[in-house]
């Protein structure tokens, strides 16, 4: 069963614009969500997390926002530029588990 | 600081044959963990290893198994292999932590797993 999950394969944005990455999860013991980043041919690397006593945490250009009422986490990029284009993943866990999303793959538009 | 190495980066057995792993995290970190990539199921956490030991286990047949040596490098086998197991397999490697989950996790490059 996908615990995690991101509805939405693509997304394309223009440069300069937001970009917002969604992600759902059914799990209520998930008490730790995390974004990360993948380029071709390279592994994921870490991007941002946030732990579920907050709603929102914020580095650089990147905010993640956390509502844990409807079990929904986002990544807004903002602005959005041409190198942010990646498959983004977001992941969820709890005590020893921890479950990723399918991904979405982002395009920035020059 | 060298990455996170793995070897080899491609595979190809067939089914019923095992297969073993290899993953060199980066110097200093004492936290292993693997994951499995196949198309449209995303990430999954396999396990992960802290001072030769295994302290985290994600939801996987025993068929998966893994182990550390004492300098932190890490084998992940996996047993009568299945079509679906081919995949893209991911070590990753992090200081070590109490909670593995808030570290910072470096991942390796991957070994495309192809089971015929």
């Amino acid at each position: 069963d996908q615990q995690v999950k991101q509805n939405s394969p693509s997304l394309s944005v223009q440069e300069g614009r937001i970009s917002i990455l969604n992600c759902d999860y059914t799990n209520s013991m998930f008490d730790y969500f995390l974004w990360y980043k993948k380029y071709p041919a390279e592994g994921p690397t870490f991007l941002i997390s946030i732990s579920s006593i907050k709603d929102k945490n914020e580095d650089g250009r990147f905010t993640v926002f956390l509502n844990k009422s409807a079990k929904h986490l986002s990544l807004h990029i903002v602005p959005s530029q041409p190198g942010d284009s990646a498959v983004y993943f977001c992941a969820a866990s709890a005590d020893n588990d921890m479950r990723f999303g399918a991904g979405t793959r982002l395009t920035v538009k020059p | 600081k060298a990455g996170v190495t793995q070897t080899p980066r491609y595979l190809i057995k067939t089914r019923g044959q095992q297969v073993t792993l290899s993953c060199s995290p980066i110097s200093g970190h004492r936290s292993v963990s693997w994951y499995q990539q196949t198309p449209g199921q995303g990430l999954q956490f396999l396990f992960e290893y802290f001072s030769e030991t295994q302290r985290n286990k994600g939801n996987f047949p025993g068929r998966f198994s893994g182990r550390q040596f004492s300098n932190s490098r890490s084998e992940m086998n996996v047993s009568t292999l299945e079509l679906g197991d081919s995949a893209l397999y991911l070590c990753a490697s992090s200081l070590g932590t109490s909670d593995f989950r808030r570290d910072t996790q470096y991942f390796g490059p991957g070994t495309r797993l192809t089971v015929l």
